[in-house]
């Protein structure tokens, strides 16, 4: 079975700072997708980034960006330039190609201190 | 389009009642997901389709609940007696393909008193 770890309940940034999110995973298959969401308090899901398994190169996404380590099993979110609209709830999310299924982790709350 | 449609956005119920969540996909979508989110769990699969057929329904917590996907463009969950402990945030989401970005519905949130 799939399980995502993230170990850090609570972040907080000072806005215009950089901040890293921290998310491990375990799986048996060689080959899966990894993604990061976002729940604002309007409680809606969106996401964030996407990362195949069989691309070596680290997703980006305008200030988002990742560090994809497929031996070491994480996939930590960086977040440049932080903005008060980034505060939320963050999700790590790993899909095998067994199926179609998200496995979440916990969550980490991320504040934005102005 | 206007993105995965949900209703009703919250429901307060007796234990024992009936309780049928609706979710409309995105058009074009062949993935249609059912997730649920509580404090205790998290967010956590409770089924999902594929052209309409279930595929996994390896989360529904038990028979009380159910769902259905009639046509492309709409879907149903249903608890029936529901309980106290149902009590949660339901989402819908739907996908263009079976790992691609999942777009959720704003969500259902239950409460069963």
């Amino acid at each position: 079975a799939q399980t995502v770890t993230q170990s850090q309940p609570e972040m907080s940034v000072q806005e215009a700072e950089t901040v890293t999110l921290s998310c491990t995973y375990d799986t048996s298959e060689s080959d899966y997708y990894l993604f990061w969401y976002k729940q604002p308090p309007s409680r809606q899901m969106i996401l964030v980034i996407r990362q195949e398994a069989y691309k070596q190169q680290n997703a980006t996404e305008n200030r988002f960006s990742v560090n994809f380590q497929k031996a070491a099993k994480s996939f930590s979110l960086k977040i440049s330039d932080s903005q008060l609209g980034d505060a939320a709830m963050y999700f790590c999310a790993h899909s095998g190609t067994s199926g179609s299924r998200l496995t979440f982790g916990e969550g980490t709350q991320l504040t934005v201190n102005p | 389009d206007a993105g995965v449609i949900q209703s009703p956005r919250h429901e307060v119920t007796e234990m024992g009642q009936e309780v049928t969540l609706r979710c409309k996909p995105i058009s074009g979508h062949d993935y249609l997901f059912w997730y649920r989110q509580t404090m205790m769990r998290g967010l956590e699969l409770l089924i999902y389709f594929n052209n309409n057929v279930p595929i996994d329904d390896s989360g529904m917590p038990e028979d009380r609940f159910s769902a259905k996907m009639p046509n492309a463009s709409f879907s149903t969950l249903k608890i029936q007696p529901s309980e106290p402990r149902d009590s949660a945030v339901y989402f819908c989401a739907s996908s263009l393909g079976a790992h691609t970005e999942a777009f959720f519905g704003q969500g259902t949130r239950l409460t069963v008193v």
